[in-house]
């Protein structure tokens, strides 16, 4: 089983819409969570960390649900901006960072 | 700003040919990674050096060697190249090992493509 697994998708979406997705985890012990966003044949860059309580960045939201192992991205009002591929990332121990494979969003005109 | 810097961007190798991919980072982290991205699977870390002077496996090490060159500079060394390291490659840095805030500082990557 995966460490980190997310819905590909791609999630195809218009203007002004609010996509949401999940990634789930494996390991129970897993100390820190984070949402990265990467765009085509770019380099990944941290979009925000996800706190226990939940916490939004602008017209991003990020929640963590500690008891089913699973963290959500909620994008509000999306824009063409948004397409890109977010990656999922669990930090285990010291070292650890393990990286879900993305899920890919798609904004429309 | 530079930031993480890596070359060549692109690379074309024939198998059994050796190659190193160049990074070097410009923000005085103690931390340097490098990753490697096939489709449909997450980053793999390959190895990564959590200060200057020590280097560490990662998940994937296995054909590859590194070189903590100095506190900016991180190398990555296929002996023997094999069309299975056909993939984009990633260096990192972070201020502390894994970031302490999560945060990890990609380059632009480099796509090597073993024939």
């Amino acid at each position: 089983r995966k460490e980190v697994e997310q819905d590909p998708g791609p999630f195809n979406v218009p203007e002004g819409a609010t996509v949401a997705f999940n990634c789930t985890y494996s390991n129970s012990a897993s100390q820190s969570f984070f949402w990265y966003r990467q765009d085509c044949r770019k380099e990944p860059k941290l979009l925000m960390s996800v706190y226990s309580s939940g916490n939004e960045d602008g017209r991003f939201t990020a929640q963590l649900n500690r008891a089913s192992q699973y963290i959500s991205l909620l994008i509000r009002d999306s824009k063409l901006s948004d397409s890109a591929t977010y990656l999922c990332v669990v930090k285990l121990g010291d070292y650890k960072l393990s990286f879900g494979a993305g899920t890919t969003v798609t904004v429309r005109a | 700003n530079a930031g993480v810097t890596q070359t060549p961007k692109f690379q074309v190798l024939k198998t059994g040919q050796s190659m190193t991919l160049q990074c070097a980072q410009d923000m005085n982290h103690n931390s340097m990674y490098w990753y490697r991205q096939d489709p449909g699977m997450g980053l793999r870390l390959i190895y990564y050096s959590a200060s200057e002077g020590t280097t560490d496996k990662g998940e994937v090490p296995n054909g590859y060697n590194v070189s903590r060159l100095n506190k900016r500079e991180f190398s990555l060394r296929l002996e023997s190249a094999a069309p299975s390291q056909t993939s984009v490659y990633f260096c990192a840095s972070s201020e502390s090992l894994a970031g302490g805030t999560g945060e990890l500082f990609f380059g632009e990557g480099s796509r090597l493509t073993v024939l």
